[in-house]
């Protein structure tokens, strides 16, 4: 069965510098996709940026880019020039196999300080 | 815009009520998933549903039950509430694609039960 983990429960970062969120998964499948959603405290889950396992290009979207490392099963997130909207519970989610369900970590709330 | 609709953003019911969570979604998805998330639990899967009149049990289905007579809609019940089922409630949907396309997910009801 396949499992995701978040090891950072909590984590703090200054206005306009970067941080980088963890996330690491295991599964057997050669083909799946990896999600990062964000949840703002307006509670609206967000899908912030998605990587296909095939390709190896890591997935970029504006200030948000993903370090995907397909033999070592990691899926991290930076986020450069952090602003206060950044503020949010950050969840890593695996998709993949004969499922349609996406399994979830347990999500790092992730703090920007002005 | 699509979008997936939860009837209520907060409920507050007594021990022992019936109580029913509605979703809607109207982007034609062939799936739609109940969530419910606790802080340090992450989000644990209730029930999902891949076609209409059908339902499979999540991770946690005891004292809930679910029910899928039309596409669009998807709907939680809490047969007798109990404190221990207070919590933030989310639902989601996706196309059929083996979790390549992620979840749109809607904003959420927070649940208290006294």
């Amino acid at each position: 069965a396949q499992t995701v983990t978040q090891s950072q429960p909590e984590m703090s970062v200054q206005e306009a510098e970067t941080v980088t969120l963890s996330c690491t998964y295991d599964t057997s499948e050669n083909n799946y996709y990896l999600f990062w959603y964000k949840q703002p405290p307006s509670r609206q889950m967000i899908l912030v940026i998605r990587q296909e396992a095939y390709k190896q290009q890591n997935a970029t979207e504006n200030r948000f880019s993903v370090n995907f490392q397909k033999a070592a099963k990691s899926f991290s997130l930076k986020i450069s020039d952090s602003q206060l909207g950044d503020t949010a519970m950050y969840f890593c989610a695996f998709g993949g196999g004969a499922t349609n369900k996406l399994i979830f970590g347990t999500g790092t709330l992730l703090a920007v300080q002005p | 815009d699509v979008k997936v609709t939860q009837s209520s953003r907060y409920l507050v019911k007594r021990t022992g009520e019936k109580v029913f969570l509605e979703c809607v979604q109207d982007m034609d998805h062939e799936n739609m998933f109940w969530y419910r998330q606790d802080p340090g639990l992450g989000l644990r899967l209730i029930y999902f549903s891949y076609d209409v009149k059908m339902k499979e049990k999540g991770d946690i289905p005891e004292g809930y039950s679910v029910s899928r007579e039309k596409k669009e809609r998807f709907s939680l019940i809490l047969e007798s509430a109990s404190t221990n089922q207070t919590s933030m409630y989310l639902c989601a949907s996706s196309p059929t694609g083996q979790g390549a396309y992620g979840y749109t997910f809607g904003s959420g009801t927070r649940l208290t039960v006294v």
